[in-house]
């Protein structure tokens, strides 16, 4: 099992460009989650998924979009990059309820400049 | 408002020592809650897990205490090791239907040799 991965491992993106962060998950999860992680912070939730065809907004979800359309897979959008932006991303996935473990992938470093 | 409190960004101690790391919650509905071991340029790992329905799991080295009316959770790795050197978050879940976590901002432990 691979587990989580991410692709790509870094990115630098100008003012206003778009891009997709992948996130491929081979443990039959349900549930997928992308965070962001700002230094010194922790990681906060920026949209989850409990199954194909279902998302919902985490805590800070504006500036990004995501889908669900296999269980496999949950790509995030992020159109019109901002400053504010560049952070390090991370996926996760868990079965869910009652196992809450998450599992993450490796991470993508982002810099918009 | 922070719900996962972390307030010692940083401990140091010695190998073959222990090491406690502290975290603090303030949303009563939480009850279920995770250790997650960072490395640098690496995804978080699951590290030990606890519900609210006991005040003490024990995996190896790793024990995590549950004390639900002071709403505060430690994590003791006994003994330390220089492998142990890591950031540690502290996460919490409402099993009454939540699927997210909420993370702590993560303490930064360093075991020297």
């Amino acid at each position: 099992n691979a587990g989580v991965t991410q692709t790509p491992k870094f990115r630098i993106l100008k003012i206003g460009q778009s891009m997709t962060l992948q996130c491929a998950q081979d443990m039959n999860h349900n549930y997928m989650y992308w965070y962001r992680q700002d230094p010194g912070m922790g990681l906060k939730l920026i949209y989850y998924s409990v199954g194909a065809g279902i998302t919902d907004k985490g805590e800070v979800p504006n500036g990004y979009n995501v889908s669900r359309s296999t269980t496999e897979d949950f790509p995030l959008r992020l159109e019109l990059a901002a400053p504010s932006q560049t952070s390090v991303y991370f996926c996760a996935s868990s079965y869910g309820p009652p196992r809450y473990e998450q599992y993450f992938g490796p991470g993508t470093r982002l810099t918009v400049t | 408002d922070q719900q996962v409190k972390q307030n010692s960004p940083s401990l140091s101690v010695q190998e073959g020592r222990i090491s406690i790391l502290n975290c603090d919650y303030t949303n009563s509905m939480f009850d279920y809650f995770l250790w997650y071991k960072k490395y640098p340029a690496e995804g978080p790992t699951f590290l030990i897990s606890i519900s609210s329905i006991k005040d003490k799991n024990e995996d190896g080295r790793f024990t995590v205490f549950l004390n639900k009316s002071a709403k505060h959770l430690s994590l003791h790795i006994v003994p330390s090791q220089p492998g142990d050197s890591a950031v540690y978050f502290c996460a919490a879940s409402d099993q009454g239907g939540s699927e997210k976590l909420v993370f702590g901002k993560g303490t930064k432990l360093t075991v020297n040799p």
